[in-house]
């Protein structure tokens, strides 16, 4: 079974501190995806990697960015974390682009 | 606006009876995929359902897509207590991007 995991559950922060939030995949997948879920909006996309070190925006990067050093793992940085960043942020995977996607837990942020 | 909408937001229904949740979407799409979403945790997916294909089955779901209206709808049939969760629909408006609906919050009651 794919297995998308999540550094953090939960995870409570300060406006202005530089937020990290993993995500690691151990199926070998090309693709790797950060959403963030909000009421009544649905995923949004933030950023998209189809290798390693290659990275595409989706529909709200403002805010934010990422890494892929490795294949198996994407990580999403908030480089100075706002109140309106308060979200779930949800991770995935998927093989080909247009294949399903395998979805971490997601990590539920607040910025005080 | 977003690409992809489930109708309705929220439904509610008796245990037994059958649920069906709509999405609708703007632009060609080569697939469409349905997942479902537990409270507060990561989606799961259903079923995808390409382009020249009207009808998809898997277990309990059954997923119809009508290109020509650019909608979808996802019949679970004799719900459980354990369907309760939100679906959500995804299209590929755009090459590696999904677009996701805001979903279908489903309540089945025991």
């Amino acid at each position: 079974d794919v297995k998308v995991t999540q550094s953090s559950r939960y995870l409570v922060k300060r406006t202005g501190e530089k937020v990290f939030l993993e995500c690691v995949q151990d199926m070998d997948h090309e693709n790797m995806f950060w959403y963030r879920q909000d009421p009544g909006l649905g995923l949004r996309l933030i950023y998209f990697s189809y290798d390693v070190k290659m990275k595409e925006k989706g529909d709200i990067p403002e805010g934010y960015s990422v890494s892929r050093e490795k294949k198996e793992r994407f990580s999403l940085i908030l480089e100075s974390a706002s109140t309106n960043q308060t979200s779930m942020y949800l991770c995935a995977s998927s093989l080909s682009p247009t294949y399903e996607q395998y979805f971490g837990p997601g990590t539920r942020l607040t910025v005080t | 606006s977003q690409q992809g909408e489930e109708d309705p937001q929220a439904l509610s229904i008796q245990e037994g009876e059958n649920a069906t949740m709509n999405c609708s979407y703007k632009t060609s799409i080569n697939n469409l995929q349905w997942y479902r979403q537990n409270s507060g945790r990561g989606l799961v997916h259903l079923i995808l359902i390409r382009s020249n294909e009207r009808e998809k089955h898997s277990g309990r779901l059954r997923v119809t897509l009508d290109t020509s209206k650019k909608s979808s709808s996802l019949l679970i049939t004799a719900s459980r207590a354990a369907d309760t969760a939100s679906y959500f629909c995804a299209t590929d408006a755009h090459f590696n991007k999904f677009y996701f609906g805001s979903g279908t919050k489903l309540n089945v009651k025991p």
